[in-house]
């Protein structure tokens, strides 16, 4: 069965480092998406993405964050300088079309010390 | 905005018990409801979805019906096992948006 794959599974890293996390979406999805979740707090929008763009974002994904999908298979996002507060399970999904299921990753867990 | 409120865990249940965890939503207009579960280690899996009012969503032994009337989407079981446990969340999408809206979780562990 088709799964969406993320690496690290766990990365830590110090404050003001870069980090990029990894995904491989489904191969026949067109829409891709990070999410994440601070421990213990809700599972959150960051964005999505399509046709090579960004379609929405929110209000937390802000100039440190971009998006990235430089090969058409993985899609990755990058912190550029990481802060304590970005320590958070983060979840890449992938979905064929709008209103479809979202398939997502097994997510990656961020430590920003 | 729109939002989604599930009850509070962590929740602990012998096994065969009755399941019910509850999840409300605020959204404008008409929007799909889910039930995701995250099992150790994995990623979020569709459990269950409804797009319209009145709409049961199943699988695997739970249910949940989507009521209009009291913006509510409870997950129920009848009769759990211990290979129940993980988090499930509930979740909405409106018609055309692009993004999925999350309550915050509910741990669920079943004792044998």
């Amino acid at each position: 069965e088709p799964e969406v794959t993320q690496t690290p599974s766990h990365q830590v890293t110090q404050m003001g480092q870069e980090v990029i996390l990894r995904c491989v979406p489904i191969s026949n999805h067109l829409y891709f998406y990070w999410y994440r979740q601070i421990l213990g707090q809700k599972v959150e929008f960051l964005v999505s993405f399509y046709n090579n763009e960004i379609s929405e974002k929110s209000e937390i994904f802000d100039d440190q964050f971009s998006v990235e999908r430089p090969d058409g298979s993985n899609f990755t996002l990058k912190i550029r300088s990481t802060k304590l507060e970005d320590s958070a399970m983060y979840f890449c999904a992938s979905v064929t079309e709008l209103n479809t299921e979202a398939f997502f990753g097994q997510g990656t867990r961020l430590t920003v010390v | 905005g729109d939002s989604v409120t599930q009850m509070e865990g962590p929740v602990t249940l012998s096994e065969e018990a009755f399941l019910t965890i509850n999840c409300t939503y605020t959204a404008t207009g008409y929007p799909s409801l889910f039930w995701y579960v995250q099992y150790p280690g994995e990623g979020l899996q569709l459990l269950l979805k409804a797009t319209k009012a009145d709409d049961k969503g199943s699988n695997k032994g739970f249910e949940a019906t989507y009521r209009k009337e009291t913006t509510s989407f409870h997950l129920e079981k009848g009769s759990v096992q211990v290979s129940d446990s993980a988090v499930y969340f509930c979740a909405l999408n409106r018609q055309g948006a692009q993004k999925l809206v999350f309550g915050q979780g509910t741990r669920l562990t079943i004792n044998p």
